[in-house]
């Protein structure tokens, strides 16, 4: 079973900032937070990971409560191309990663 | 980031035959893959984890004797749907771990539908 709990859908509204949450609540010290995106009919596109600290990349950033038991991806200035449905997903790198049932984020124009 | 290819990215075939679905690191080298099934408007489904050299190991309730996984080199990974049927029809997707990183990279998929 996925170990973390999220939103099932979630509209933005283009432009403007999307801050798509997840809770992870039984997240083990040496499992990190994963983000991976899908768009209609093609692979999960990877999109950030951290551990305990704040990480930010050209596509998002990453912010991790200090208890680690929740986090928050944040799509700066979301476009249409940013609708998709987003995984949030806790694990240790090597190991496999196991999917929930992810944010259906909708980019409204 | 790393890129994983799928090949084919689509295939039809009629009940009773096998199907090989390639999975490729183009850029890495990959010790470890993996293969996912999803159904329409599901979420991925693990499969069953692929080891360099070694036998794969399956998830629970996935028949190894149906779904034949072969990770002969560092960049190939082929997973064999073997006497397909229409219940097997499914978007099948792998990924690759990139080596020391923590992160995983998504092929493109397969769509396989079987008639």
């Amino acid at each position: 079973d996925a170990k973390t709990t999220q939103p099932p859908s979630m509209d933005c509204a283009e432009g403007r900032a999307a801050n798509l949450p997840c809770n992870h609540s039984t997240i083990s010290g040496n499992e990190y937070v994963y983000w991976y995106r899908q768009i209609h009919s093609q692979g999960p596109q990877y999109i950030i990971h951290g551990l305990k600290n704040n990480e930010t990349n050209e596509m998002a950033s990453l912010i991790i409560t200090e208890d680690r038991k929740s986090s928050t991806l944040i799509l700066p200035h979301a476009t249409l191309r940013d609708t998709a449905v987003y995984y949030c997903i806790v694990g240790e790198g090597a190991q496999k990663l196991v999917f929930g049932q992810g944010t259906r984020l909708t980019i409204n124009p | 980031g790393a890129v994983v290819s799928q090949h084919p990215s689509r295939v039809i075939c009629k009940s009773g035959t096998s199907v090989k679905i390639e999975c490729r690191s183009l850029d890495f080298q990959a010790t470890t893959m993996f293969w996912y099934r999803q159904f329409p408007k599901k979420s991925l489904m693990l499969m069953a984890t692929s080891n360099e050299g070694s036998k794969a190991t399956y998830e629970q309730g996935v028949e190894k004797d149906k779904f034949l996984i072969n990770h002969a080199s560092l960049t190939l990974s082929t997973l064999t749907v073997t006497s397909a049927h229409p219940e097997d029809s499914s978007f099948y997707i792998c990924s690759a771990r990139v080596g020391s990183r923590n992160e995983q990279f998504f092929g493109p998929g397969t769509r396989l539908t079987v008639l």
